[in-house]
């Protein structure tokens, strides 16, 4: 069936710089998609998502892009943090209920 | 605490016994979701109740897999007979349905280990 995926499966990143994960799903019909970060050992914890009817949402630190034209899904991390070191995974809907995950991006902060 | 919470945390069996385990959403959620995620992998979708109605169950979930949620708060999910291929951690998810939205949140997982 279809799914979503990462481009990267691991982003080493610099303390205090921007990150950058990237998402492409192949299924037309998604309308809903989120971001989880999951630390080790703990279940996946909600970021921030944004449904098809937009283009840009913005939270605290955390920036989604959406670009249907190309299927493809961006979290962008201002002013990297040792705390933000995590499995970070893109997930979409098209049915209002079943989340398909992709395989997540390992995103080491360097001190 | 007001947020997903799972029992148990880890759960350690040896093949071919009984397993179950208990999830608890968000007070007020009427969305309850189960997840299977091995390592390495994103979760998956198994099965999620609306209240207390199972609505949709995946073709992950074998005829020994069971999910009930029988007064529409906690949900419990029980795999019999177990194989080594059941160990995974397993996810438990609320949402509150609204016509803003169906954020899923998550719990801190049970982590089996099929001996």
């Amino acid at each position: 069936g279809e799914s979503v995926g990462l481009h990267l499966p691991t982003l080493s990143v610099q303390e205090g710089d921007n990150s950058i994960i990237n998402c492409a799903y192949s299924n037309s019909a998604s309308d809903y998609f989120i971001w989880y970060k999951q630390e080790s050992g703990k279940g996946p914890q909600f970021i921030i998502d944004i449904r098809s009817n937009m283009d840009k949402r913005q939270g605290q630190r955390v920036t989604v892009l959406l670009n249907k034209t190309v299927k493809h899904l961006s979290l962008q991390i201002a002013a990297t943090q040792p705390g933000d070191s995590a499995v970070y995974f893109c997930a979409e809907s098209s049915n209002d209920y079943k989340l398909s995950f992709g395989a997540g991006t390992t995103v080491t902060v360097r001190a | 605490d007001t947020g997903v919470s799972q029992d148990p945390r880890h759960k350690i069996t040896k093949r071919g016994q009984n397993v179950t385990f208990r999830c608890d959403p968000i007070s007020e959620h009427n969305r309850l979701y189960w997840y299977r995620q091995t390592l390495g992998q994103g979760p998956e979708f198994l099965t999620y109740f609306q209240n207390e109605a199972q609505l949709e169950k995946s073709r992950l979930l074998s005829d020994r897999f069971s999910a009930e949620r029988p007064k529409g708060s906690f949900s419990t999910l029980e795999i019999q007979r177990t194989e080594q291929g059941d160990s995974a951690m397993y996810l438990c998810a609320s949402s509150l349905v609204s016509a803003g939205g169906d954020t899923q949140y998550f719990g801190p997982g049970t982590r089996l280990t099929v001996l």
